[in-house]
């Protein structure tokens, strides 16, 4: 258990709707970040969020934006879902800026 | 383009017996990290690398970073069918992993008892 939850496991919703995954990071970690990972594409890396501030920017389609809360827990918001979106989508945080990312179980977005 | 290229893609041999799982790029990384995936969950962290040359050990596993900080390979002496899964490597092309982590696709291995 790296400590990261994300929530929803799984999600079924139709094309054109939109959804938000949500995610907590581990006790004490102030950086975010939001990966895409696809059987074509692999993990990609989507949007870094630090101490509730966007920090970078990756792959992100502009359908997709993300926050980061008082709080630290993030939430992805997926618009206009296309068949293309499906895929797993993972959080992952660490304490700073740093390169030690523990990543979260991911949440499988399926778009019928 | 892929930054990171891992070879092989797939790696099906028997159990005790030894592999090398390469990962490649012509960018140069501050610091690089292997991942091990299991099906439907999460990446977790194994080791990260940070100094040219650097090696680390873990049990039975072996890390290192090339000197030139742009390659890695990954050993594993007497394999277990325990070391199944997806083995990826990622790769901070900013100082401290701000830009996110670059991943290679991953090399799938499958250990026979």
């Amino acid at each position: 258990d790296s400590g990261v939850t994300q929530t929803p496991k799984h999600l079924i919703t139709a094309t054109g709707q939109r959804v938000t995954l949500r995610c907590s990071p581990r006790s004490g970690d102030l950086s975010v970040y939001w990966y895409q990972q696809s059987l074509d594409q692999g993990l990609q890396f989507l949007i870094q969020y630090y101490n509730g501030e966007e920090r970078a920017k990756g792959n992100i389609l502009e359908r997709f934006s993300a926050q980061q809360f008082p709080d630290l827990h993030s939430e992805l918001n997926l618009s206009s879902l296309e068949l293309g979106d499906s895929a797993l989508y993972f959080c992952a945080s660490s304490v700073e800026q740093g390169f030690k990312q523990y990543f979260g179980p991911g949440t499988r977005l399926t778009v019928t | 383009t892929q930054l990171l290229e891992q070879s092989p893609q797939f790696l099906s041999i028997q159990e005790g017996e030894n592999l090398t799982v390469y990962c490649n790029s012509s960018s140069v990384f501050s610091s690089l990290q292997w991942y091990r995936q299991e099906p439907g969950e999460g990446p977790v962290l194994l080791v990260t690398v940070v100094t040219g040359g650097e090696v680390k050990k873990l049990k039975r596993l072996t890390f290192q970073f090339g000197d030139a900080r742009k390659d890695s390979s990954l050993h594993i002496t007497a394999a277990q069918p325990g070391d199944t899964g997806l083995y990826l490597c990622a790769g901070a092309l900013g100082g401290g992993g701000a830009d996110g982590l670059t991943f290679g696709k991953g090399t799938h291995l499958i250990i026979q008892p």
